[in-house]
């Protein structure tokens, strides 16, 4: 599975949208970009994932680039409960063993 | 939908000594998940099952970790002896197959 690089910590004023970067340049052709995040004291949730096309559901905006090497996780209005860790997550979704290799994330604090 | 059910929620136990974690997939979802998260750090996979099979446990210290899946539901991880370094939350986590993953709120260990 291919590494992915993300900043530590991102600051973002409530009601504003929060953009989360992620590398991604490794990627294969096979691998999808996952989003999870772990709010304080409970397990990682589900947020978004794409392979190629953008992606958009109730939490947030995928955009995925191009050449797929990056890719931005958009939460359009943030409030005080998306503070969380954000993880960034590229994975062969059709694998046999499907497994998640979580890195150290993107801390994201949302401010009144 | 019931979600992953863990239990339990905190451990406090002395080096040495043995611990068992409890999870309860939700129900139809044939793939299970345990994560081990050190503080600071995002989760790593120890174990996955598909059913009552392993499918991944390279990341499983084997000579005091052990996990079973007798009948392809619950689950139970086991440390014995428990070392200070195994201080962490445990995630337990299901998925139907291919699909994403839901996560328990997992389990606190701390070994003094």
């Amino acid at each position: 599975d291919a590494k992915t690089t993300q900043p530590p910590s991102m600051d973002c004023a409530e009601g504003r949208a929060a953009n989360l970067p992620c590398n991604h340049s490794t990627i294969s052709g096979n691998e999808y970009v996952y989003w999870y995040r772990q709010i304080h004291s409970q397990g990682p949730q589900y947020i978004i994932h794409g392979l190629k096309n953008n992606e958009t559901n109730e939490m947030a905006s995928l955009i995925i680039t191009e050449d797929r090497k990056s890719s931005t996780l958009i939460l359009p209005h943030a409030t005080l409960r998306d503070t969380a860790v954000y993880y960034c997550i590229v994975r062969v979704a059709q694998s046999n063993t499907g497994k998640l290799i979580f890195g150290q994330g993107t801390t994201l604090q949302v401010k009144p | 939908e019931a979600g992953v059910a863990q239990s339990p929620r905190y451990k406090i136990i002395e080096k040495r000594q043995s611990v068992a974690f409890w999870c309860n997939p939700i129900s139809g979802h044939a793939t299970l998940y345990w994560y081990q998260q050190i503080l600071g750090q995002g989760p790593k996979l120890l174990i996955q099952f598909q059913n009552n099979g392993v499918v991944d446990d390279s990341q499983l210290p084997k000579d005091r970790f052990s996990a079973e899946r007798l009948k392809g539901v619950d689950s139970t991880l086991k440390i014995q002896p428990a070392k200070l370094e195994d201080s962490a939350v445990y995630l337990c986590a299901s998925s139907r197959a291919r699909e994403k993953l839901f996560f328990g709120s997992g389990t606190q260990l701390s070994v003094l």
